[in-house]
């Protein structure tokens, strides 16, 4: 069975542009969390999305949105990228997303904002 | 803010146990333990999972204390590619939805050497 995949692996943009990550969860996964992880703040969790609806929200400005397609596939933007977006973007994706069950993670898209 | 205490680094010689430990005093009843690693620049790694039981699989064992305010994640022969950063979570029980509550911390690095 594939992993969680995450295109581009790389992203080199500059600050005011935007930017649109894509994750593809495994098979027959419904949940699609994304986490922005960054050295100084460690691992930070963005959103959540299940069929197709946010259904959690961490702590980010309005800049940062996403959404999730019927066959769960799911794209982050960020829009007026600042210096501080720079950062590993890791999307993570379970079943149904429940709390006893593990998350599958992809290696990331490394976002450098110049 | 984590809910987990975790030491920031230790070392283990190649071949022996390697024993992690973390506090997780607040913990709740109905809230798990979740051990995830994370190899450089790759998504975190599912370790194991615990309630109240020691649990075994084929990666590592968790010891969870009887009053579950402590945990030891242990690697029993840890060989070199076990050097990553291991994070120790609490996550809330089954039957609920909140993977906001997945909050990492800053974690353990340990470094296996030869």
């Amino acid at each position: 069975k594939a992993g969680v995949t995450q295109t581009p692996r790389y992203l080199i943009k500059t600050r005011g542009q935007q930017v649109t990550l894509s994750c593809s969860p495994i098979s027959g996964h419904r949940s699609v969390s994304w986490y922005q992880q960054t050295p100084g703040q460690g691992l930070q969790f963005l959103f959540e999305y299940f069929s197709e609806t946010q259904r959690n929200k961490g702590n980010f400005p309005g800049r940062f949105s996403g959404r999730q397609f019927s066959n769960s596939r799911s794209e982050m933007n960020v829009s007026t990228l600042e210096l501080g977006d720079s950062a590993l973007y890791l999307c993570a994706s379970s079943r149904e997303g429940a709390d006893n069950e593990k998350l599958f993670f992809g290696s990331g898209t490394q976002l450098s904002v110049l | 803010d984590a809910k987990t205490t975790q030491p920031p680094s230790m070392d283990c010689a190649e071949g022996r146990a390697a024993n992690l430990p973390c506090n997780h005093s607040t913990i709740s009843g109905n809230e798990y333990v979740y051990w995830y690693r994370q190899i450089h620049s790759q998504g975190p790694q599912y370790i194991i999972h615990g309630l109240k039981n020691n649990e075994t699989n084929e990666m590592a064992s968790l010891i969870i204390t009887e009053d579950r305010k402590s945990s030891t994640l242990i690697l029993p022969h840890a060989t070199l590619r076990d050097t990553a950063v291991y994070y120790c979570i609490v996550r809330v029980g089954p039957q609920s939805y909140n993977t906001d509550k997945l909050i990492f911390g800053t974690g353990t690095r340990l470094q296996v050497f030869p």
